[in-house]
């Protein structure tokens, strides 16, 4: 079964230092790959995703993430951070459904503080 | 940017009651699902919908639970007798146009069962 890991749940830093949330997945096959982030009382809203291609995949708001298959990993990163990226970051891997569609498997998310 | 919506944005219900979460999907859209999130855990799949019907549920979603499409938009999830730890927040999502993985999210319902 697919899982994903995410080792820090929360993570402080300054604003307009770099920030990278780790995630680790296991799954079988070609992931299809994502980052979500939650503000307070917000629903998910989708920073990135990787299904395949280039392993450096940019998204919205200023952040990108890097697909490394050797290390079952898929980081997220970005270079300065500003204090309206305080919220809740959650990494998702998709199982493909034999009905069609696709299932996201969550992991347990990071909480971003940010210092000013 | 299309939006997927939801309504109510709190829900508070007595244990044993029926409620019906409500979501407006993307119309064009091809897949539909539902998930939640208990508070303080991880966010979890409940059922996936296509063509009008269910095309895979989760363990969480037994003989409680069902979905409804019933006019071509609203996309509603019932829960027929509502236990304590049903009280969740509740996500719909829509797949892309071309894509089925869930990817846009409503800001969710969050239902409370006293």
């Amino acid at each position: 079964a697919q899982s994903v890991t995410q080792p820090d749940i929360h993570i402080t830093v300054s604003e307009g230092a770099s920030l990278e949330l780790r995630c680790n997945y296991s799954y079988g096959a070609t992931p299809y790959l994502f980052w979500y982030v939650q503000s307070p009382g917000q629903g998910l809203q989708l920073l990135l995703k990787y299904f395949s291609g280039d392993t450096l995949v940019q998204g919205i708001k200023g952040f990108e993430a890097e697909f490394k298959r050797s290390q079952s990993s898929f980081n997220l990163r970005k270079p300065s951070v500003h204090w309206s990226d305080a919220a809740e970051y959650f990494c998702a891997v998709a199982l493909i459904l034999t009905g069609g569609g696709n299932k996201l498997t969550f992991g347990t998310g990071t909480q971003l503080k940010v210092e000013l | 940017e299309p939006e997927v919506t939801q309504t109510p944005s709190h829900q508070v219900t007595q244990m044993g009651q029926e409620v019906i979460l409500r979501c407006v999907p993307i119309s064009n859209h091809l897949y539909f699902y539902w998930y939640r999130q208990i508070l303080g855990q991880k966010v979890e799949f409940l059922v996936s919908f296509y063509n009008n019907e269910i095309s895979e549920k989760s363990e969480i979603f037994d003989d409680q639970f069902s979905v409804e499409r019933p006019d071509g938009s609203n996309f509603t999830l019932k829960i027929r007798s509502t236990k304590l730890e049903d009280s969740a927040m509740y996500f719909c999502a829509n797949g892309g146009e071309t894509v089925n993985p869930p990817l846009h999210f409503g800001n969710g319902t969050r239902l409370t069962v006293t």
